[in-house]
């Protein structure tokens, strides 16, 4: 059970070009998210998916875009790579359900350290 | 809309004395509250939640946190911290209902336990 991976670990784009950071878990998590994490700001949530087929914004959605294809993976794409997009990225997932069992926790992979120059 | 205040930037403290890092929320309905670790160059790590019954939680290392309503506050601490708590700490904070799979968190605290 490897829990949340994310590829690749680091990666250095030039201001214009594109990129898609993988997310893959093996928990049979319903719920996915991406955060970014800046020095003394937390994280943000940048986009979430409830289920396969099913995404929705979060807090810092522009320039970025998600697909949920299937329940493991969660890739994050960036289209025009900006300076302002520098940061570091974590993918994360947990289980929750409309019955009484609902785990709450959110289980984070590594993260990926982004450069944008 | 919720919001997470984590009081200190950072807290150096030496080791085996206590420490306490602190977390306010504001939200006007029932929320569930949680405290995250990330040690250097790592991802976040679950270190203890309040969902519900008693206030106060605690973790498997010594860690533990109280649930203040009428504060809205869920301060953490620990009597006698080690070299290995130094990371960094994230307040969070879910609401109830429909939307409580969403955590909003705190702009974090640094822990530096020094010998």
């Amino acid at each position: 059970n490897a829990g949340v991976t994310q590829t690749p670990k680091f990666r250095i784009l030039k201001i214009g070009q594109s990129m898609t950071l993988q997310c893959t878990q093996d928990m049979n998590h319903n719920y996915m998210y991406w955060y970014r994490q800046d020095p003394g700001m937390g994280l943000k949530l940048i986009y979430y998916s409830v289920g396969a087929g099913i995404t929705d914004k979060g807090e810092v959605p522009n320039g970025y875009n998600v697909s949920r294809s299937t329940t493991e993976d969660f890739p994050l794409r960036l289209e025009l790579a900006a300076p302002s997009q520098t940061s570091v990225y974590f993918c994360a997932s947990s289980y929750s359900t409309s019955g009484r069992f609902t785990s709450y926790e959110q289980y984070f992979g590594p993260g990926t350290r982004l450069t944008v120059t | 809309a919720q919001s997470v205040t984590q009081l200190d930037s950072q807290v150096p403290v030496f080791e085996e004395a206590p420490v306490e890092l602190r977390c306010n929320y504001s939200s006007s309905v029932s929320v569930y509250l949680f405290w995250y670790v990330q040690y250097p160059n790592q991802g976040l790590q679950l270190l203890l939640k309040y969902l519900s019954g008693s206030t106060l939680v605690e973790s498997i290392n010594g860690f533990e946190a109280e649930f203040n309503k009428s504060q809205t506050s869920f301060h953490l601490r620990k009597p006698s911290v080690h070299i290995s708590d130094t990371a960094e700490y994230f307040c969070a904070v879910s609401v109830g209902g429909g939307s409580n799979y969403k955590l909003t968190f705190g702009k974090g605290t640094l822990l530096t336990v020094n010998p």
